[in-house]
Parts: C-alpha cells; sequence; structure tokens
C-alpha cells in the first residue's frame, strides 16, 4: 500500500493559464474524490467516481474544471483559463465500496496552486 | 443540506494532559457518519477515528475518544495524554450513509506545550 500519490506537489502558474493535476489512488480502491482546500479552512468537495464513473459534481466545478477517471485507475483535474481564486490545496482521496457500504477516505499530500 | 461546525479555531494543550476539541453539525438524515481527521502542518489529512450515527457507544481508538450527543447533533474529540506528535489541524467531517462527499468543518489548530 503505497497510499494516494498526487502530482506535481506544487505548481506556480500565470492567470489565463491551463493545468493539470494528477492522482494515483491506492492501486485497489474504486472510488476517487477531490476536494479544494484555501488557507485556514476545511477541504470542500468538488468530484466523485466510481471505477471511470462520475457520480456527483459540486456546484463548485465550475465550467474551467474537468475531471476524469479514465480506465478506473488515476484521475485528472484540469483547470483551464485558471483565475486568482483558483490558489488552493487540491486534494485528492480514495476509498473502496460498493453500495452503501462506507470504508474511510484515504488522502493524499495535495497539489499546491499558485496563480501569478 | 448538512453543515459542521467548529466553533474552537485554537486550542492548547500541555503534553500528558487532555484537551476537548467541539464540533456540532447540522443534518436532517437519520443515517451517516462522523470522522475527525488530523492535518499535520505540510502533510496529509489522517483519519483518526469515526463514529457510526446508529451505534450509541461512543468509538475509542488508544488515546482518543468521542463524545457522541445524537440528539443534541455534537460530536466532541477526547484526546488524552497529549504528545507533541498530536500538534496538527484537526478537523470534524460528516458523511450521510447513502452519499459519498465528505463535509468538513472549519478545523481546529491544536497546540501542545512541553
Amino acid at each position: 500500500d503505497t497510499g494516494v500519490s498526487q502530482n506535481p506537489r506544487h505548481k506556480i502558474t500565470k492567470r489565463g493559464q491551463n493545468v493539470t493535476f494528477r492522482c494515483d489512488p491506492i492501486s485497489e480502491h474504486n472510488r476517487l474524490y477531490w476536494y479544494r482546500q484555501t488557507l485556514g479552512q476545511g477541504p470542500e468537495f468538488l468530484t466523485y467516481f466510481q471505477n471511470e464513473a462520475q457520480l456527483e459534481k459540486s456546484r463548485l466545478l465550475s465550467d474551467r474544471f474537468s475531471a476524469e477517471r479514465p480506465k478506473g485507475s488515476f484521475s485528472t483535474l484540469e483547470i483551464q483559463r485558471t483565475e486568482q481564486g483558483d490558489s488552493a490545496m487540491y486534494l485528492c482521496a480514495s476509498s473502496l465500496g460498493s453500495g452503501l457500504s462506507n470504508q474511510p477516505q484515504h488522502f493524499g499530500d495535495g497539489t499546491r496552486l499558485s496563480i501569478l | 443540506a448538512q453543515t459542521v461546525t467548529q466553533s474552537q479555531p485554537e486550542m492548547s494543550v500541555q503534553e500528558a494532559e487532555t484537551v476537548t476539541l467541539s464540533c456540532t453539525y447540522d443534518t436532517s438524515e437519520s443515517d451517516y457518519y462522523l470522522f475527525w481527521y488530523k492535518q499535520p502542518p505540510s502533510r496529509q489529512m489522517i483519519l483518526v477515528i469515526r463514529q457510526e450515527a446508529y451505534k450509541q457507544q461512543n468509538a475509542t481508538e488508544n488515546r482518543f475518544s468521542v463524545n457522541f450527543q445524537k440528539a443534541a447533533k455534537s460530536f466532541s474529540l477526547k484526546i488524552s495524554d497529549s504528545q507533541l506528535g498530536d500538534a496538527a489541524m484537526y478537523f470534524c467531517a460528516y458523511k450521510k450513509t447513502s452519499g459519498s462527499r465528505l463535509t468538513f468543518g472549519e478545523g481546529t489548530q491544536l497546540t501542545v506545550n512541553p
């Protein structure tokens, strides 16, 4: 069990650029989640996958945000035309589950995005 | 919508002493889970303890225990024999049984003084 891996750890970019983050979940976990955490706040839910299907999206996920999980393994989160307000820590979590089973979510170290 | 409130932005405790962190939540659901997560500086979020709402018995994990008051919608975390390594931001979180997302509180920054 190597844990949830996120890359890159830090990303600095200019406003208006596109960025993409990657998350590799724990290998046997079929569920994958993205959260956003701003300084001094708790994480906020963005989206959730079960296998390759994106089953839930928060209204925080504007049309500039897109997430994918091809083949139900790793996931990518892309932000297009970045804005100052996108500066945050982006956290990925994974869990094992089916139906109403509720195994706890395991978090990665996060990707810190800074918009210049 | 569910909300989670942590009214203590900061708490401090002396090493080896006991500290209690508070959390209240609001939900109309009857089946849900509650969690405490720990986030050390620049490190990943770690699950400390969880409680199923249908269980009356309070969860315990070594030095960590909760006081779950369902009617009052209160879920406090007690840390006994505090250690320097307990210093971190602690988040209370809620998840309805049929749902996927965790809803987090604002966090409580715990300092442990030697």
